[in-house]
């Protein structure tokens, strides 16, 4: 079964200073990967997504992921973070041979608190 | 605009009631989801349903019932038999099985306190 594990639960930063959240997961084949932001009491939306092609993937808001086969990562940065980028930050995974968006395994969430 | 609506924002109800929370979709999805969300657990699946007149058991349904009578509408019941229903619940939708890739679109939420 495939899992997600994202290694830090908060990450606190200074506005304009870089960030990065990892994202690992566990699957012996290709897979579809998945960043959603969830800015408090609101549902989730997607950042970004990586299907298939290039590894560098670019999302809304200046963020970008890189995926790194050889390592199962998917980590998220962003180069220079605003306040408004606090929020949650979920990474997912699906299996495409298994169709269905009911097989999207998703990570504990990472809380991204951007201070001034 | 296209989007997926839940309602009520916010609810409150006495141990032992039934609820129900309602997802309107006007994506043209045929898939609709519901998770439930607590602090520090991420998203649990509770009910999807892949086209109308199905639905599935996702991991924690023991509580809930669903029904998709419409292609558009997903409404979650939280019975008094779930143990725990203080949650944040959040209704989704996607394209539907053999085009999915995975990706989710969400609602804003209902968040359930049970007093």
């Amino acid at each position: 079964a495939q899992s997600v594990t994202q290694l830090d639960s908060q990450v606190p930063v200074f506005e304009e200073a870089p960030v990065e959240l990892r994202c690992n997961y566990s699957s012996s084949v290709s897979v579809y990967l998945f960043w959603y932001v969830q800015y408090p009491n609101q549902g989730l939306q997607l950042l970004l997504k990586y299907l298939s092609g290039s590894t560098l993937v670019k999302g809304i808001n200046g963020f970008v992921a890189e995926f790194n086969k050889s390592q199962s990562s998917f980590h998220l940065r962003k180069p220079s973070v605003h306040i408004s980028d606090t929020a949650e930050y979920f990474c997912a995974v699906s299996d495409p041979r298994q169709g269905g968006s009911e097989k999207l395994v998703f990570g504990k969430g990472t809380k991204l608190t951007v201070n001034p | 605009d296209g989007g997926i609506t839940q309602s009520p924002k916010y609810l409150f109800r006495k141990e032992g009631q039934n609820v129900t929370l309602s997802c309107e979709q006007n994506l043209n999805h045929d898939a609709m989801y519901w998770y439930r969300q607590d602090p520090g657990q991420g998203l649990r699946l509770i009910y999807y349903s892949q086209i109308v007149n199905d639905f599935q058991k996702g991991d924690i349904a023991e509580g809930y019932s669903v029904s998709r009578e419409k292609k558009e509408s997903f409404p979650l019941t939280v019975t008094s038999a779930q143990k725990n229903p203080t949650a944040f619940y959040l209704c989704a939708s996607s394209i539907g099985p053999f085009r999915d890739t995975g990706e989710l679109f969400f609602g804003e939420g209902s968040r359930l306190t049970v007093l």
